[in-house]
């Protein structure tokens, strides 16, 4: 199994529609969560964090449920601008303590006009 | 421009051949990862270090790949005798902090084709 599983898409969606998806991580020990934007031919940028509470930034709203161990995001009132890959990370345990931050393959998301 | 500089950003070659990149992270950062990215898939994990220490390696690095961090500062990532299957793009990261809670930086990548 996977460490982190996302729907690859792609989701087509029209400007100002709400799109929202989900991914799931294996590791039930994971302490921190993340969304990750990735345009394309680019290095990933760090979107928002994903707390437990749940989060939003603007029209981005990242949720966790741990007892089923899956993150979501939800965008609204999409901007072609919005139009990307969104990546799901998780931080993995490793031997000596210490975390790595283990990505999903992408969601990719194309807003049209 | 104080981000996380790769070098060189393309790289064609040979199979059979031996390459290395260079990453400068950022300057105050004492973690870097190196990660590889193919079409289609997410970043995955290959190594890191904290200042110089080598602290965990992916089994995805073979014994052709090494990576050095030797002052604590720039690091190389040298693969050698290159595989049609070493094509990727290889992408460098650096934080301030441990991952539970810190955000990763990443650079614009190396991308290596094997031909």
């Amino acid at each position: 199994r996977k460490e982190v599983e996302q729907d690859p898409g792609p989701f087509n969606v029209p400007e100002g529609a709400t799109v929202a998806f989900n991914c799931t991580y294996s590791n039930s020990a994971s302490q921190s969560f993340f969304w990750y934007r990735q345009d394309c031919r680019k290095e990933p940028k760090l979107l928002m964090s994903v707390y437990s509470s749940g989060n939003e930034d603007g029209r981005f709203t990242a949720q966790l449920n741990r007892a089923s161990q899956y993150i979501s995001l939800l965008i609204r009132d999409s901007k072609l601008s919005d139009s990307a890959t969104y990546l799901c990370v998780v931080n993995m345990f490793m031997a000596g303590n210490d975390y790595k931050l283990s990505f999903g393959a992408g969601t990719t998301v194309t807003v049209r006009a | 421009d104080t981000g996380v500089s790769q070098n060189p950003r393309h790289k064609i070659t040979k199979r059979g051949q031996n390459v290395t990149f260079r990453c400068d992270p950022i300057s105050e950062h004492n973690r870097l990862y190196w990660y590889r990215q193919t079409l289609g898939q997410g970043p995955e994990f290959l190594t890191y270090f904290q200042n110089e220490a080598q602290l965990e390696k992916s089994r995805l690095l073979s014994d052709r790949f090494s990576a050095e961090r030797p002052k604590g500062s720039f690091s190389t990532l040298e693969i050698q005798r290159t595989e049609q299957g070493d094509s990727a793009m290889y992408l460098c990261a650096s934080s301030l902090e441990g991952v539970i809670t810190g955000e990763l930086f990443f650079g614009e990548g190396s991308r290596l084709t094997v031909l």
